[in-house]
């Protein structure tokens, strides 16, 4: 799987966008772009996954470059409840051994009142 | 539905000792999942299943043995528990094929060994 980089920590304003980067300048064709974010001590919480097109649900939007080198993605108005470590994943694909999850260290937004 | 539920959610071995960490999931999910998860880092795959009877490593497996034998239940099993196994285990499911690929995860068992 293609590795991610992204930055250590942001932060923003209750209330304004959250516009969180990742660099996956290795990644290939057919692998996916996933986030999960986590909050503190709990497991876990998928968030949303793309391809090649922009995709957006009812928690955020997901914006990946025409290269798909890089992609952010968006929390339009971010909440104090927000904060936690989001992490971006590529991962080649969805059944038996692709569907594995590769976590990095994340990056951790506070989102300050 | 209850989701992914782990047990315990807490535990303090001795050294040796052996222990099963137990996840149960009732989403009818063929595919389940452990991570562990050390201080400060990203969560690292214990072992996985694609389906009842069917386990099969991932990055982090020694130490641990796993078993399926049914859709809803994969128990972790610590054999001969060492400090480096000091850590938070996650349990997830997912259904693998068609529809939703998302990780669903537990709330997650605080191991310490001492």
């Amino acid at each position: 799987d293609a590795k991610t980089t992204q930055p250590t920590s942001m932060d923003c304003a209750e209330g304004r966008a959250a516009n969180l980067p990742c660099n996956h300048s290795t990644i290939s064709g057919n692998e996916y772009v996933y986030w999960y974010r986590q909050i503190h001590s709990q497991g876990p919480q998928y968030i949303i996954h793309g391809l090649k097109n922009n995709e957006t649900n009812e928690m955020a939007s997901l914006i990946i470059t025409e290269d798909r080198k890089s992609s952010t993605l968006i929390l339009p108005h971010a909440t104090l409840r927000d904060t936690a470590v989001y992490y971006c994943i590529v991962r080649v694909g969805l059944t038996g051994a692709n569907s594995k999850l590769t976590f990095g260290k994340g990056i951790t937004l506070s989102v300050r009142p | 539905n209850a989701g992914v539920t782990q047990t315990p959610k807490f535990r303090i071995l001795k050294i040796g000792q052996s222990m099963t960490l137990q996840c149960t999931q009732d989403m009818n999910h063929n595919y389940m999942y452990w991570y562990r998860q050390d201080p400060g880092m990203g969560l690292k795959l214990i072992y996985y299943s694609v389906g009842a009877g069917i386990t099969d490593k991932g990055e982090v497996p020694n130490g641990y043995n796993v078993s399926r034998s049914t859709t809803e239940d994969f128990p972790l099993r610590l054999e001969l528990a060492a400090p480096s196994q000091t850590s938070v285990y996650f349990c997830a499911s997912s259904f693998g094929t068609g529809r939703s690929y998302e990780q669903y995860f537990g709330p997650g068992t605080r191991l310490t060994v001492t």
